[in-house]
């Protein structure tokens, strides 16, 4: 069954830490997306990071990084030096191109709820 | 306008009430998503308009939810009949594309809808 699992749901850190959020997905798809979206206390979701099936390349955007393995399953996202403004509910997200994907039918993890304390 | 706007931010009815929950999407995004958010059982996919169109409405948790868009800008989701368990977030997205494509969905701070 097609699903996103992210095992953690509540994490504490210190300001300064490295943290790394999990996140698991099955898919029935060859063709598919894993998306990262922060959500701060406001409510609006943030956009993260996409990337797709066929590219496994990891990658590095100023503190955040990604470390997505196939062969796992598994699309991790490190935080590292955190902040306090780190702190949000961050989710992983899978869509599956041939099933729904055309419809921006999103499957969403329940989220990591993460806190940076000073 | 800026980004996605949602009213109303806050909406407490009674049970058996009609609610609306708009959503006013980015100025020139044609694709617009609404989600809804319960406490525990994370973001759940609604349903998905291009231009005014709504091509799978499967996604709707029954036929007391309805939704449309007009003008390929702004859409109402309908719930009739509230009941307790329609309490939850209902946030809209919108983006260029499809998702699956290049775009990313941009979201609004959602409607949080209480049943009592």
């Amino acid at each position: 069954a097609q699903k996103v699992t992210q095992a953690q749901t509540e994490i504490s850190v210190v300001e300064k830490e490295d943290v790394t959020l999990d996140c698991v997905y099955e898919t029935r798809d060859t063709t598919y997306y894993l998306f990262w979206y922060k959500q701060p206390p406001s409510g609006e979701l943030v956009f993260l990071i996409r990337r797709n099936s066929f590219d496994e390349q990891n990658e590095i955007s100023g503190r955040y990084s990604w470390n997505f393995q196939k062969s796992t399953s598994s699309f991790n996202f490190t935080i590292t030096a955190s902040q306090v403004v780190d702190s949000a509910v961050y989710f992983c997200a899978l869509i599956e191109w041939n099933y729904g994907g055309s419809q921006g039918n999103l499957i969403f993890g329940k989220g990591t709820k993460l806190s940076v304390k000073p | 306008g800026a980004g996605v706007s949602q009213s109303p931010s806050n909406k407490v009815t009674e049970k058996g009430k009609d609610v609306e929950l708009r959503c006013d999407p980015i100025s020139g995004h044609t694709a617009l998503y609404w989600y809804r958010q319960s406490l525990g059982q994370g973001l759940e996919f609604l349903i998905y308009f291009q231009g005014n169109s709504a091509p799978d409405k499967s996604g709707l948790p029954s036929d007391r939810f309805s939704a449309e868009r007009t003008g390929g800008s702004v859409s109402t989701l309908t719930i009739q009949r509230t009941q307790q368990e329609d309490s939850a977030v209902y946030l809209c997205a919108s983006s260029l594309e499809m998702t699956g494509t290049t775009g990313e969905l941009f979201f609004g701070e959602g409607s949080r809808l209480t049943v009592l």
